[in-house]
């Protein structure tokens, strides 16, 4: 079965420019959570999803927004790009809303300049 | 805020048990997780454990949690080189819920031969 799958691999942006990553979560489930990993540093929480709704949202910004479609599929926009927003940005699925097993995909590295 | 706290390097040889300790400063944290980076890699859940339990098996690794102190701790028995990576403690009150969950900065496991 597939995992987590993210979209795209690497992005290089510039300061000001606006950028969307994409996730797939794995078959079957329904809820998808957003975290940055800056680098040496542990995955900070961004926002959950469950049924195309946020659930749950971390210390970020208005800059960062998400939504879920219909597929449980989810994309993550961050607008008015600032060099800090450099960094590994995660995607995790899950069956349900907390069902405490959150599986992650391998990461977007956004790279801002 | 909630904070988790663990020792940024770990050195160890080949075949010996490797400890990986972590504290966490969140009483009601009930769902305490260990995850494993490997370099340009997302995250790999090995375990986790409720706060109702002191402690969980599963073959080479096995959780101690003292709740008293909260300390978190994760034994790999009989260390490969193949687990040489970055090791996350995270913790939860909802099991990945809303809150999401609190990572630390991670733990460099080094595997000398």
């Amino acid at each position: 079965d597939a995992g987590v799958t993210q979209s795209p691999t690497h992005l290089i942006k510039t300061r000001g420019q606006q950028v969307t990553l994409r996730c797939s979560p794995i078959s079957g489930h329904k809820s998808v959570s957003w975290y940055q990993q800056v680098l040496g540093q542990g995955p900070q929480f961004i926002f959950q999803y469950y049924e195309k709704e946020e659930r749950g949202r971390g210390n970020f910004p208005d800059r960062f927004s998400a939504r879920q479609f219909p597929n449980y599929s989810s994309e993550l926009n961050v607008n008015a790009l600032l060099l800090g927003d450099s960094a590994l940005y995660l995607c995790a699925s899950s069956l349900a809303l907390a069902s405490y097993e959150q599986y992650f995909g391998p990461g977007t590295r956004l790279t801002v300049t | 805020g909630e904070d988790v706290e663990q020792s940024l390097f770990l050195s160890v040889r080949e075949g010996d048990s490797s400890v990986i300790n972590c504290t966490y400063t969140d009483s009601s944290s009930t769902y305490l997780y260990w995850y494993k980076q490997e370099p340009g890699a997302g995250l790999q859940l090995l375990t986790y454990i409720f706060s109702n339990m002191d402690m969980k098996q599963d073959q080479r690794l096995t959780v101690l949690l003292n709740k008293k102190d909260k300390h978190l701790s994760l034994r790999i028995a009989d260390t490969q080189t193949g687990d040489s990576a970055i090791y996350f403690c995270a913790e939860s009150m909802t099991g990945g819920g809303a809150d999401g969950l609190t990572f630390g900065k991670g733990t460099h496991l080094i595997i000398q031969p």
